[in-house]
């Protein structure tokens, strides 16, 4: 198994532009979490689904933000538009055991 | 709301010394603990737990509910436990939730 799939892995783009982040969990995990990485923040959840149906978005930062989970191998998370504030790295994972979540390699933003 | 504290962003320990990494959380109930690891160039994953007991590469974790903290330790500092790491909590009842500290970067030196 690939473990969990991000794309892309760098993002570079202009302020105002649409930005959307993909992300396919390991397969049969029913847990699937998009996670914001930033030095001052450190780890901030921002969204997490069960069984394809958003549990918690309380973490999204505001209307900008959006994620959907059409099937169980995909989900995107995408922000229009984009502002500076939102350079970042962001995590997917996965997890079928409570607690134990499996995390992609990370999608770089850069918003200029 | 629950947090997490990791007041050090960055350790530096010399090979074969002790290691302790502190973790505070500030919750009323009793969750559940855990530390997540990411080396160099790898994906952040799970270290260990505290309801499972185990010691992973040498690292031990203990829940001191008195304190608050759940601190990672080591006996003995090796080349290769230099990475970054996070303590997470779960409130009981909160699905799959976990709440991550700011990190630990952890360097040891030759």
């Amino acid at each position: 198994d690939a473990g969990v799939i991000q794309s892309p892995r760098h993002e570079v783009t202009e302020m105002g532009q649409e930005v959307t982040l993909r992300c396919k969990p390991i397969s049969g995990h029913d847990y699937l979490f998009w996670y914001r990485q930033t030095m001052m923040r450190g780890l901030e959840l921002l969204i997490y689904f069960n069984n394809n149906v958003p549990i918690d978005d309380s973490g999204m930062p505001e209307d900008r933000f959006s994620a959907k989970m059409p099937n169980a191998s995909f989900s995107t998370l995408k922000i229009q538009p984009s502002e500076p504030r939102d350079s970042a790295v962001y995590f997917c994972a996965s997890s079928l055991v409570i607690g134990e979540l499996f995390f992609g390699e990370g999608s770089r933003l850069t918003v200029l | 709301a629950q947090r997490v504290t990791q007041p050090e962003k960055l350790l530096s320990v010399f090979k074969g010394a002790p290691v302790e990494l502190k973790c505070n959380y500030s919750y009323s109930g009793s969750p559940e603990l855990f530390w997540y690891v990411q080396y160099s160039r790898q994906r952040l994953q799970l270290l260990l737990r505290h309801i499972s007991r185990e010691s992973i590469k040498g690292f031990t974790a203990d829940l001191n509910k008195g304190e608050t903290s759940f601190h990672l330790k080591k006996p003995f500092a090796q080349e290769e436990d230099s990475a970054m790491y996070y303590c997470a909590l779960m409130r009981p009842g909160g699905g799959n939730k976990l709440t991550f500290g700011t990190g630990t970067q952890l360097k040891v030196e030759l």
